[in-house]
């Protein structure tokens, strides 16, 4: 399987912080990396596929890049309703793993 | 619009197997290029993707649930299903449903989540 490990485990940070999570695949994934927002009691939300490619209605302070091995999402100009849980998933391998989680927390 | 609908028992006892449905509504699961999905999450944990199954029936499970997961598809009903044999504790999560983008495997329709606890 590929491993997929996200930094950090958890953030604390302000409203209108800027903010960037990082995630790392045990071997090249290509641009195979997806991210996800999950708030508690709630199904996770895709955000960015393809490593930098935008989901449909999610706001442009949202970002992602990377290539290979190392990724990373990236909000600019934090709001309220980004105070969540952010994974990362691969989808080269068939076997689809997500990293273990960054918990967002307001400072 | 798309709607997946996760149902089946919140309790389970060890050893015996899980069962779950997940009901699509608003198109027909045979209407593109998608593997359907199994994902499961326990209290407090990560993200696990169990499973996906292709409306023609064609699978590919995760790897360390292999010998336990089996998902089937109902077209006629509309409904794919998972079952999990021998359960333990570790089983006990949330089970998701969910569609990926089409011909890809980043999920980005999910179903409401429901609560399966193995417990005797």
């Amino acid at each position: 399987d590929i491993q997929m490990t996200q930094s950090p485990s958890s953030l604390s940070a302000s409203v209108g912080d800027r903010v960037t999570i990082s995630c790392r695949a045990s071997q090249s994934i290509s641009n195979y990396l997806n991210w996800y927002l999950q708030k508690p009691g709630k199904a996770p939300k895709l955000l960015i596929y393809a490593a930098f490619k935008l989901q449909s209605g999610v706001p442009s302070r949202f970002s992602g890049s990377g290539s290979g091995t190392d990724f990373t999402l990236t909000i600019t100009s934090l709001q309220p309703e980004d105070f969540a849980t952010y994974f990362c998933q691969q989808s080269y391998s068939t076997s689809i793993t997500f990293g273990q989680g960054t918990r967002l927390d307001i400072k | 619009q798309l709607h997946l609908q996760e149902s089946g028992p919140g309790l389970v006892k060890p050893s015996e197997t899980l069962s779950l449905i997940c009901t699509v509504s608003g198109d027909s699961i045979t209407s593109g290029d998608y593997y359907w999905g199994w994902i499961r999450q326990p209290p407090g944990k990560g993200l696990e993707w169990m499973g996906s199954i292709y409306y023609s029936g064609s699978t590919y499970y995760n790897p360390s649930l292999k010998s336990r997961v089996i998902i089937s598809v109902d077209t006629s009903t509309n409904q794919f299903s998972l079952r999990l044999s021998s359960v333990t504790a570790a089983d006990t999560a949330v089970y998701f449903c969910a569609r990926p983008r089409y011909g890809s495997r980043d999920f980005d329709c999910w179903g409401q989540g429901t609560l399966v606890t193995v417990s005797s």
